[in-house]
């Protein structure tokens, strides 16, 4: 069965540190899309990144980053020089590509950073 | 303007009166989905579909209908709602290997 790990309940950090959430996905699949989502404090789901299994290079987008470890099947999201409007809720969600399109997520990773 | 439309935003019921939550997407997607998201839980898919006339079963569907007539539209029913409904839901859609759109989210309160 396909299970989706993000095992960091809460975060707390002070402005300007940089933090890591970590999200394993555990499948016997090869090829699959992880995505990971944002959700401010005002509620709304905001799209950040997609990541794809067959891709392990680093990317970074301003101050994410990500990166992949197939070995591990960690997608860990990276941000730099933390801010106060980074504090919300962070998912990662993987899909099998051609399937069911079934988007699971994981539980979430709640991100508070402190002024 | 690419979006998703979820009505109400906001909604006080009763036990065992039925409610229609409806959702609408403009971008021609041909995947839909309900979650539900409670505290501690994440979200949870309650329904899914690939395309009109096709749905199924996500990982919470028990208490919930969905119908897929029209390829934008995909309305939330519940029959008999009940306190353990309670909850904030989302309607999604997107296409092949890309990410979700998600609407704004409608509360629901079952008294």
């Amino acid at each position: 069965a396909q299970k989706v790990t993000q095992a960091q309940t809460e975060i707390s950090v002070v402005e300007k540190e940089d933090v890591t959430l970590d999200c394993v996905y555990e499948t016997r699949d090869t090829t699959y899309y992880l995505f990971w989502y944002k959700q401010p404090p005002s509620g709304e789901l905001v799209f950040l990144i997609r990541r794809n299994s067959f891709d392990e290079q680093n990317e970074i987008s301003g101050r994410y980053s990500w990166n992949f470890q197939k070995s591990t099947s960690s997608f860990n999201f990276t941000i730099t020089a933390s801010q106060v409007v980074d504090s919300a809720v962070y998912f990662c969600a993987p899909t099998t590509p051609g399937g069911s399109e079934k988007l699971v997520f994981g539980k979430g990773t709640k991100l508070t950073v402190n002024p | 303007e690419a979006q998703v439309t979820q009505n109400p935003r906001y909604l006080i019921t009763v036990t065992g009166k039925k409610l229609t939550v409806t959702c609408s997407q403009n971008m021609n997607h041909e995947y839909m989905s309900w979650y539900r998201q409670d505290p501690g839980l994440g979200l949870r898919q309650i329904y899914y579909s690939m395309n009109v006339e096709v749905t199924d079963k996500g990982d919470v569907p028990e208490g919930y209908k969905v119908s897929r007539k029209e390829k934008r539209n995909f309305p939330l029913i519940l029959e008999s709602p009940s306190p353990n409904q309670t909850s904030l839901y989302f309607c999604a859609s997107r296409t092949v290997n890309t990410e979700a759109f998600f609407g704004q989210g409608t509360r629901l309160t079952v008294v």
